[in-house]
């Protein structure tokens, strides 16, 4: 398996400008997570998907931030629009929740910078 | 919610030498307790967990201890290597549930 695929790996916007990031879970995985890492909070949970559905979305920052899972292999993190503050990696992890197993599965990030 | 302390944040070490990185959490509900590896430009990587029916796991050089009674647990890394050399993360489970709180990471610098 090719592990949890995101697109862009970098991204270099414009204040204001929309930005849309895609993840691509591990198949068979039915849970999804966003992630925000920065230096001064560490990593953050943004969002949590279980099949398909948003479970919880308290750390999502503010309305400017929007994710949605259209199916069990796509999932996307918009900002709409976009500010400096927002630059940070941001990651998608995704879990198969077999048994008692938690373990979440990373991908390699995308390093967003917004000027 | 949950909240995971991760002590130290910074590392140094001679190459051959043990390492620990500790950390504290909050919530007595939780459960399972994952540690994972962050090389540069990568994302996090597990490399062990443990949940709290045991109280010590091992895998190799590296191991974990859970005291739940003190809600600490800690990752013991020995005959440490450059390679080693990377940021670490411990994390713990929210409420017995599948979201997890991280701590603040552990930059570890092993010195050849």
């Amino acid at each position: 398996d090719a592990g949890v695929i995101q697109s862009p790996r970098h991204e270099v916007t414009e204040m204001g400008q929309e930005v849309t990031l895609r993840c691509k879970p591990i198949s068979g995985h039915n849970s999804l997570f966003w992630y925000r890492q920065t230096m001064m909070r560490g990593l953050e949970l943004l969002i949590y998907f279980n099949n398909n559905v948003p479970i919880d979305d308290s750390g999502m920052p503010e309305d400017r931030f929007s994710a949605k899972m259209p199916n069990a292999s796509f999932s996307t993190l918009k900002i709409q629009p976009s500010e400096p503050r927002d630059s940070a990696v941001y990651f998608c992890a995704s879990s198969p929740l077999q048994g008692s197993k938690n373990i979440q599965y990373f991908g390699a990030g995308t390093r967003l910078s917004v000027l | 919610g949950e909240n995971v302390e991760q002590h130290p944040s910074t590392l140094s070490v001679q190459e051959g030498d043990s390492a620990v990185i500790k950390c504290t959490y909050s919530d007595s509900a939780s459960n399972y307790f994952p540690w994972y590896k962050q090389e540069l430009g990568k994302g996090p990587q597990l490399i062990i967990d443990i949940r709290s029916n045991v109280g010590e796991k091992k895998d190799q050089r590296i191991a974990v201890t859970l005291n739940k009674t003190a809600k600490h647990f800690s990752l013991h890394i020995t005959e440490t290597q450059p390679e080693d050399s990377a940021v670490y993360f411990c994390a713990a489970n929210y409420n017995a549930g599948n979201m997890l709180t991280f701590g603040g990471g552990t930059r570890l610098m092993v010195k050849p």
